[in-house]
């Protein structure tokens, strides 16, 4: 499988600011999506994040709060915009490899606190 | 609309003895289901899936899983755990044509020595 990469691993944040989370993978991939997982909760998918054109959003989640972009096929960022205690959670990247393969592999995830 | 149902938020066991954590499904076409682990400060493992073919599938750390299609589940299981097992899982499945995950609450394993 793909070793993927996330930085920051964690920060605190105040709030009102912007924190921009980088996704590495080794790589080139298929799909590269975002997820959130709010604290004691599961996962969210925030977005597809696909490469060369806007990112494709779930219900509930705008451009303008998480601006996501993927240059090429081993990278994306996340940015969580104007952020709040709320925003507080832990972001992860995944990826599905060149290969179409059906199994989705997980970052190590970005635990962010919003003060 | 897919989604799953995990309904055990905590299992407890014992050092040795067997290990269930449940999972049900709802997917309007032929169901692709993952079970994933995510131990304390970490991201998330992927365990094992089922595709297609033989109903019992066997992923890393000696767990395995059922899929039972009438009754819409994918119960994971190990037969004997161990401490290093105690973690959080996840269940989760996607429908044949579409990548995107939906997962289920999670069920905290405790093994206790």
């Amino acid at each position: 499988s793909a070793v993927i990469s996330q930085k920051p691993s964690r920060d605190i944040c105040q709030r009102g600011t912007s924190l921009t989370i980088q996704c590495q993978v080794d790589s080139q991939v298929t799909m590269m999506f975002w997820y959130r997982q709010q604290p004691g909760q599961s996962l969210t998918l925030i977005a597809t994040a696909n490469q060369g054109s806007e990112a494709t959003y779930e219900s509930g989640f705008v451009i303008d709060k998480f601006p996501i972009s993927r240059p090429n096929l081993t990278f994306s960022t996340l940015t969580v915009s104007n952020m709040s205690p709320e925003d507080s959670s832990i972001y992860l990247c995944s990826v599905v490899g060149t290969g179409g393969g059906e199994t989705q592999y997980f970052g190590p995830g970005t635990r962010l606190l919003v003060l | 609309a897919q989604s799953v149902a995990q309904p055990e938020d905590q299992v407890n066991v014992a050092e040795g003895n067997p290990l269930t954590v449940k999972c049900t499904y709802s997917v309007s076409g032929n169901p692709y289901l993952f079970w994933y682990v995510q131990y304390p400060n970490r991201g998330l493992q992927f365990l094992l899936k089922y595709i297609t073919g033989d109903n019992l599938v066997k992923g890393s750390y000696g767990f395995e899983a059922e899929f039972n299609k009438s009754q819409t589940s994918f119960h994971l299981k190990k037969p004997s755990a161990l401490v290093s097992d105690s973690a959080l899982y996840f269940c989760a499945v996607r429908d044949l044509g579409d990548y995107k995950l939906s997962f289920g609450a999670g069920t905290t394993v405790t093994v206790r020595a």
